[in-house]
C-alpha cells in the first residue's frame, strides 16, 4: 500500500498562474483533507471531503477550489496564485471523521513569486 | 475557535524523560490527538485520548484531564531520532459538527 501520495513534491509559480495539486489514497478512506502549514501557524484546514462527490470549506478556503470526483482522489486548485499562498500543502485521509487518525501525504512545497 | 497552547521549543538529553504539555479550552471538547512531525516530513499519528487518564504505547504515553483542559505527551528513554515537532490537535463540537484544530507544535531537540 502506498498510503497517501501527493504530486508534485515541489513547485514554483508566478503570481497569477494556476495549478492543481493531486492527492491519492489507496486505503479506501471516506474522508480527505487539504491543509497548509506555515511557520508559527500550525496546520490549517483549507477544504475537506466526507465522501466521493462532496466537498466542504475549512478554516482558510479563500483562493482555493477542490474536487473529489473519485473516492481515492482529492484535487486542490489554485486559480490565480498569490505570494500569500506560498506554503507547504499536506493532504490527509481518514477512515471516517474527526475521531479517526489522519494519514498524511508527504507534502507539496509551493513557492509563489 | 479553539485555543491550543504548547511550548514552542524544548531540549532534552538522550536517555532522559521529557513531558510536552498542551492546554486547550474545555468548551466543546471531544477528543485530543498527538502527532509527530520530523523536519521536512508529514505528521504521523502517535495517540488519541478522549477519556481521562494515561494511555501508554511503548516509550510514549499520553495523558488527558478533561476538566482541566490539559494533556501531556511523555517520552521515555529519549533517542536522537525523537528530535521532531510534536503537534497537539483538539476535536471540538460546533454547530456545524466536529472540528479538528492543530496547535503550532513543540519542537523537541534531543542532545547527547
Amino acid at each position: 500500500n502506498a498510503g497517501v501520495t501527493q504530486t508534485p513534491k515541489f513547485r514554483v509559480l508566478k503570481t497569477g498562474q494556476s495549478m492543481t495539486l493531486l492527492c491519492a489514497q489507496d486505503m479506501n478512506h471516506e474522508y480527505m483533507y487539504w491543509y497548509r502549514q506555515d511557520p508559527g501557524m500550525g496546520l490549517r484546514l483549507i477544504h475537506y471531503s466526507v465522501g466521493e462527490g462532496t466537498t466542504a470549506k475549512g478554516e482558510v478556503p479563500d483562493g482555493y477550489n477542490v474536487s473529489r470526483l473519485k473516492k481515492q482522489n482529492f484535487l486542490l486548485g489554485l486559480e490565480s496564485a498569490a505570494p500569500s499562498q506560498t506554503s507547504v500543502y499536506f493532504c490527509a485521509s481518514s477512515y471516517r471523521g474527526t475521531g479517526n487518525e489522519q494519514f498524511f501525504g508527504p507534502g507539496t512545497r509551493l513557492t509563489v513569486l | 475557535g479553539q485555543n491550543i497552547d504548547q511550548p514552542t521549543e524544548m531540549t532534552a538529553t538522550e536517555g532522559a524523560i521529557v513531558q510536552i504539555n498542551c492546554t486547550y479550552q474545555t468548551s466543546g471538547f471531544n477528543g485530543l490527538f498527538w502527532y509527530q512531525q520530523h523536519a521536512g516530513e508529514a505528521p504521523t499519528f502517535l495517540s488519541y485520548n478522549v477519556l481521562d487518564g494515561l494511555e501508554e504505547k511503548g516509550r510514549f504515553s499520553s495523558f488527558l484531564s478533561r476538566s482541566k483542559g490539559y494533556s501531556y505527551l511523555l517520552l521515555k528513554e529519549l533517542q536522537m531520532k525523537d528530535s521532531a515537532s510534536y503537534l497537539c490537535a483538539v476535536i471540538w463540537v460546533t454547530g456545524g459538527g466536529n472540528k479538528l484544530t492543530f496547535g503550532t507544535g513543540t519542537q523537541l531537540k534531543v542532545e547527547l
